[in-house]
């Protein structure tokens, strides 16, 4: 299957704790992207590493991918309420866009 | 900029009736997409177009599913006739060019209750 696993697939913090998910896949990619969704603003593309790259900031996000292992890790630092979402892991093969099953990340207060 | 949009918003039918959800892309983009989104799972692709020809259709349900893209800018995408497995959130998404390597952008969603 192309499909990325999330990991762990729900993830309860306090508020201003930093939150890591973690992603493996099984088949070689072209690049892979992670996208929140949540009530508020739907399905929305956070950041996107490719096949040769390590690792990627964007603000309080750091992505790292490590082929070998196929795996890739999402870590939010100094999380928000505004957090409080789910997290999808996208593989991107040859042609297609495959989401996995998300991991529910909430933050408490 | 103006988003994906897409309507209607909600849909509530009974069985077997059909039913048709419209999407407006991004201006521009080339490429767009629908997804179907069971309660709990990620969504999965159901239909690419590139302007308007068919890319990937593989996991279109084809004896009740359809969609057309008009003149490579709106699409519509149809359930006839429905069944209650098909009860999920229908996202339409675009991207400018082929989506390999590009953002894909979503739009709000159609949520189909099917009774």
């Amino acid at each position: 299957s192309q499909q990325g696993e999330e990991d762990p697939q729900a993830l309860s913090i306090q508020e201003g704790e930093n939150a890591t998910m973690n992603c493996s896949y099984k088949t070689s990619i072209n690049n892979l992207q992670w996208y929140r969704q949540n009530s508020g603003r739907g399905l929305v593309h956070l950041i996107l590493i490719r096949s040769n790259e390590r690792e990627k900031h964007s603000g309080r996000l750091r992505v790292t991918l490590d082929t070998s292992k196929k795996s890739s890790s999402l870590l939010i630092t100094a999380s928000r309420a505004a957090d409080t979402a789910s997290y999808f892991c996208v593989i991107q093969g040859a042609q297609k866009l495959v989401f996995g099953q998300g991991t529910r990340l909430t933050i408490n207060p | 900029e103006a988003g994906v949009a897409q309507s209607p918003r909600y849909k509530i039918i009974e069985k077997r009736q059909s039913v048709a959800f419209w999407c407006n892309p991004i201006s521009g983009h080339a490429t767009l997409y629908w997804y179907q989104q069971i309660l709990g799972q990620g969504p999965k692709l159901l239909i690419q177009f590139q302007n308007n020809g068919v890319v990937d259709d593989s996991q279109l349900p084809k004896d009740r599913f359809s969609a057309e893209r008009l003149k490579g800018v709106d699409s519509t995408l149809k359930i006839q006739p429905a069944k209650l497995e098909d009860s999920a959130v229908y996202l339409c998404a675009s991207s400018l060019l082929s989506g390999r390597t590009d953002t894909q952008y979503f739009g709000p969603g159609t949520r189909l209750t099917v009774l």
